[in-house]
């Protein structure tokens, strides 16, 4: 069974420009929820989506938004970038939402 | 107040001894996860539990739903169990709260 894919694996932007970030699932996970950490800043968690409808959402501006399909893969955008938004984002998957969670190898992004 | 609460912080141990690390919650939990992150790697998950106690190799997860504590304690450490390990509890609506982690370090 394949794990969960997150690509890209790293991405360099620019302030002020936006990003798209992509997660695969394991095959059968219907939830999908995605965090970003930062040195020192521990996981923070931005949102999880469960048959694509957004189930949870954490204390992030509203720059940060993702969907989830019906294939449930979900994908993550950052608009209006800055440089705080540097960090590793990781997003995991699981069946249900109190099941094993799986997580994915993340994307690094670098704002410059 | 966090709602998760880890300790310690950092804990730096020699190899072979016995480690604990712990976890309390103040909140309704329908499950509780372990997970390992080392350092510049992915986040493995080790245990997903909502009652009593699982065993993997040398690892040794326990739950007390009552006390809302949670153990995870590791035997015969070596340097390779240098991580961060981090708690995680299922609250209302399969919410997913953190624990802020504890950095193991296993010296030889």
């Amino acid at each position: 069974k394949a794990g969960v894919t997150q690509t890209p694996r790293y991405l360099i932007k620019t302030r002020g420009q936006q990003v798209t970030l992509s997660c695969s699932p394991i095959s059968g996970h219907r939830s999908v929820s995605w965090y970003q950490q930062t040195p020192g800043q521990g996981l923070q968690f931005l949102f999880e989506y469960f048959s694509e409808t957004q189930r949870n959402k954490g204390n992030f501006p509203g720059r940060f938004s993702g969907r989830q399909f019906s294939n449930s893969r979900s994908e993550m955008n950052v608009s209006t970038l800055e440089l705080g938004d540097s960090a590793l984002y990781l997003c995991a998957s699981s069946y249900l939402g109190d099941s094993p969670l799986h997580f994915g190898n993340g994307t690094r992004l670098t704002v410059t | 107040k966090n709602e998760v609460e880890q300790s310690p912080q950092n804990l730096t141990a020699q190899e072979g001894e016995f480690i604990t690390i712990n976890c309390s919650y103040s909140v309704g939990i329908s499950a509780l996860h372990w997970l390992q992150q080392h350092p510049g790697g992915g986040i493995v998950s080790l245990f997903m539990l909502s009652s009593g106690k699982k065993k993997h190799g040398r690892l040794i997860a326990t739950i007390n739903i009552q006390e809302k504590h949670s153990s995870l304690h590791i035997t015969a450490s070596h340097p390779r169990d240098s991580a961060v390990y981090i708690c995680a509890v299922v609250g209302s609506n399969y919410q997913l709260i953190w624990g802020a982690g504890t950095k193991l370090i296993i010296k030889p």
